[in-house]
């Protein structure tokens, strides 16, 4: 079993739908979380970093942190074309490197 | 843009060769992390460096190898190439070693043929 699972998608969409991403971990250790968006052979762009439990807010942009189940969430709202990327889940904990865990990402496509 | 840059872009090589990739931080930031990316491994962390000095080894094979100079740049070294080893190298940097956000590189794409 990975640490980090992620629904590789593809997801499909309409423009302007609101999209839900998900991971679930299995290491409680893990206090740190990430979102990054990958276009195609690109390098990660970092979208939101969230520290334990909660939801942080950026724009179309919500992550939210449910410890106790171990799963995290990435809310786009307004999705537009341009969102068409993949979406990658990372984690990391207080150790003497803080490397990051990754989801294998789930593929987003956004209709117009 | 994240300010992390990546060369060379792309990388051909035969097999059993040697290749150096590198890596220049963010102004300001001191770690940089190495990491692979392949179609069946997902992205996984390779090494980490912090201030010249190494700080963590993940699942890097001993043919791999890196450094972290004076003036903060990285150079991740790759010998004996196989053809396993084809797959885009990520550098990412972050201002210290804690729980700061790591920014991304373009990445050097690798084929070994």
């Amino acid at each position: 079993q990975k640490e980090v699972e992620q629904d590789p998608g593809p997801l499909s969409v309409p423009e302007g739908a609101i999209v839900s991403l998900n991971c679930t971990y299995s290491n409680s250790a893990f206090q740190y979380f990430m979102w990054y968006r990958q276009y195609s052979r690109k390098g990660p762009e970092l979208l939101m970093y969230t520290y334990s439990s909660g939801n942080k807010e950026d724009g179309r942009f919500t992550a939210q942190v449910d410890k106790s189940s171990k799963y995290i969430s990435l809310f786009i709202r307004d999705s537009q074309p341009s969102d068409s990327a993949t979406y990658l889940c990372a984690m990391s904990w207080m150790d003497s490197s803080y490397k990051l865990i990754f989801g294998s990402g789930t593929r987003l496509l956004v209709r117009p | 843009d994240s300010g992390v840059t990546q060369t060379p872009k792309h990388l051909i090589t035969a097999t059993g060769q040697r290749v150096t990739l590198r890596c220049s931080p963010r102004s300001g930031d001191l770690s940089v992390y190495w990491y692979q990316q392949s179609l069946d491994q997902g992205l996984q962390f390779l090494i980490h460096y912090y201030n010249g000095e190494e700080r963590a080894k993940g699942n890097i094979l001993e043919r791999f190898s890196a450094q972290q100079f004076p003036d903060l740049h990285s150079e991740l070294n790759l010998s004996s190439l196989e053809l396993g080893d084809s797959a885009l190298y990520f550098c990412a940097s972050s201002v210290g070693s804690g729980p700061y956000e790591q920014y991304f590189g373009p990445g050097t794409r690798l084929t070994v043929t």
